[in-house]
């Protein structure tokens, strides 16, 4: 159980185009889902926090208006990456939260290289 | 100010042997603890949870949570090549729903 799932797990773009990432559980339900990017050799860094039907939470220094966060439902957010540039070249890996308080694991998806040229 | 700390590495210990892992964090109010297991290129992987202090044992793993130190380890015991990862303390701060990790450990198992 606890299968989060992204997509798609690597990508390719132009500089200048817009790119969405999907992240879905897929056996069970997301109220809460957890947008991050890593750089090679470096820790993961949390970008939003996603909670379902309702506007996204990013972290102090993440712009809101070029990675757009979308949580439709209880097993999908998206990212989009908007008129991305060689420097958003990285990977970009969600994590879903099952339960409330203390049993609030968060399991991750596999993750998207995106590599913009 | 939330801080887990851990240090980098790497850890280098012989196929069989048991391999400590250490994490400390800066705020009292953490609630709930974690270790994922990350390979070089992959996603992180959950490995434990620790809610309350003392041990906490899955097969070769065993999570153990001091709140009075502030500190929280991993032991993987008959350590395996394939252990070779660095291993992510994870720690959530009452009050907040996010995870603050630390940097990582880097573990090498030599055969």
């Amino acid at each position: 159980g606890a299968v989060v799932s992204q997509h798609p797990s690597r990508v390719i773009c132009k500089s200048g185009t817009s790119v969405k990432i999907e992240c879905r559980s897929l056996d069970f339900q997301a109220t809460t889902m957890f947008w991050y990017r890593q750089f090679p050799k470096q820790s993961l860094m949390l970008m939003a926090t996603s909670n379902e039907g309702s506007k996204a939470t990013y972290e102090q220094g993440v712009e809101k208006d070029k990675f757009l966060i979308n949580h439709a439902s209880l097993t999908l957010s998206t990212l989009t990456v908007t008129s991305a540039h060689p420097e958003d070249s990285s990977f970009y890996i969600c994590s879903a939260k099952t339960g409330v308080g203390r049993t609030d694991t968060q399991y991750f998806g596999p993750g998207t290289r995106l590599t913009v040229l | 100010q939330k801080e887990v700390e851990q240090n980098s590495g790497p850890l280098s210990v012989p196929e069989g042997a048991i391999a400590s892992l250490n994490c400390t964090y800066s705020d009292r109010g953490s609630q709930s603890f974690f270790w994922y297991r990350q390979y070089s290129g992959k996603s992180p992987e959950l490995i434990m949870s620790i809610y309350s202090n003392g041990d906490k044992e899955d097969g070769r793993f065993t999570a153990q949570l001091n709140k009075a130190s502030q500190y929280v380890s991993l032991l993987i015991r008959d350590s395996q090549p394939s252990d070779s990862a660095t291993y992510l303390c994870a720690v959530i701060v009452s009050g907040y729903s996010t995870l603050t990790f630390g940097k990582g450990t880097m573990l090498l198992v030599s055969p």
